[in-house]
């Protein structure tokens, strides 16, 4: 079982529409979750930081989490075009004290005019 | 300000040159890493520095060789590499190591030949 775990998509949305984008992880002492958001030869750009259960909201993103399940996810409201990129979910190791970030796979989104 | 600064943004070197990769921040940060990616695969961790001392290295080969002069920067010495290194480098800072959000540069493309 990987570490962190995301669907690689491509997950596709019509424009306007909310885009769902899910993950999971293995290790139950995981303290911070974080969204990347990462454009095509780009580096990634911190989108959301969550650390207790329930939801974050900031703007058109809703960061959402439950530790009893090990499942974070992020919800992106209004989807836009410019919103197409692949999505990382990163997740400190252990109770958090390395900085290690253990990142998934990423999750592709293409946002369809 | 969110800024990390790498350079160069591009770099091309034979596998007998030597070359560093720099990082600079100034947000007052006292965790700074280095991160390789390759195509289509998320950010592996290589190296984690707090308060300018090594505190991990995650097996990387001795070719890399990592630096850091003081609180704002970071360098990557490079010597004796393959064309299987050939990734985007990639620095990040944080406030700190434990929990804290972490900030990427905009990544040095190296391709060795």
């Amino acid at each position: 079982q990987k570490e962190v775990e995301q669907n690689s998509g491509p997950l596709s949305v019509p424009e306007g529409a909310i885009a769902s984008l899910n993950c999971t992880y293995s290790d139950r002492v995981s303290q911070s979750f974080f969204w990347y958001r990462q454009y095509s030869g780009k580096s990634p750009e911190l989108i959301m930081s969550i650390y207790s259960n329930g939801d974050k909201e900031d703007g058109r993103f809703t960061a959402q989490l439950n530790k009893a399940s090990q499942y974070v996810s992020l919800l992106i409201r209004d989807s836009q075009p410019s919103d197409s990129a692949t999505y990382l979910c990163a997740v400190t190791q252990g109770s958090g004290n390395t900085g290690k970030l253990i990142f998934g796979q990423g999750t592709t989104l293409q946002v369809k005019p | 300000d969110t800024e990390v600064t790498q350079t160069p943004k591009h770099l091309v070197m034979g596998m007998t040159n030597k070359k560093s990769l720099k990082c600079e921040q100034h947000m007052g940060h006292r965790a700074m890493y280095w991160y390789k990616q390759k195509a289509k695969k998320p950010p592996e961790l290589m190296f984690v520095y707090s308060y300018e001392k090594l505190s991990i290295n995650e097996s990387v080969p001795s070719r890399f060789s990592p630096e850091c002069p003081n609180s704002s920067l970071l360098n990557l010495h490079l010597h004796a590499l393959q064309p299987e290194d050939s990734a985007l480098y990639l620095c990040a800072s944080s406030h700190r190591t434990e929990n804290t959000e972490a900030f990427f540069g905009q990544g040095t493309r190296l391709t060795v030949v």
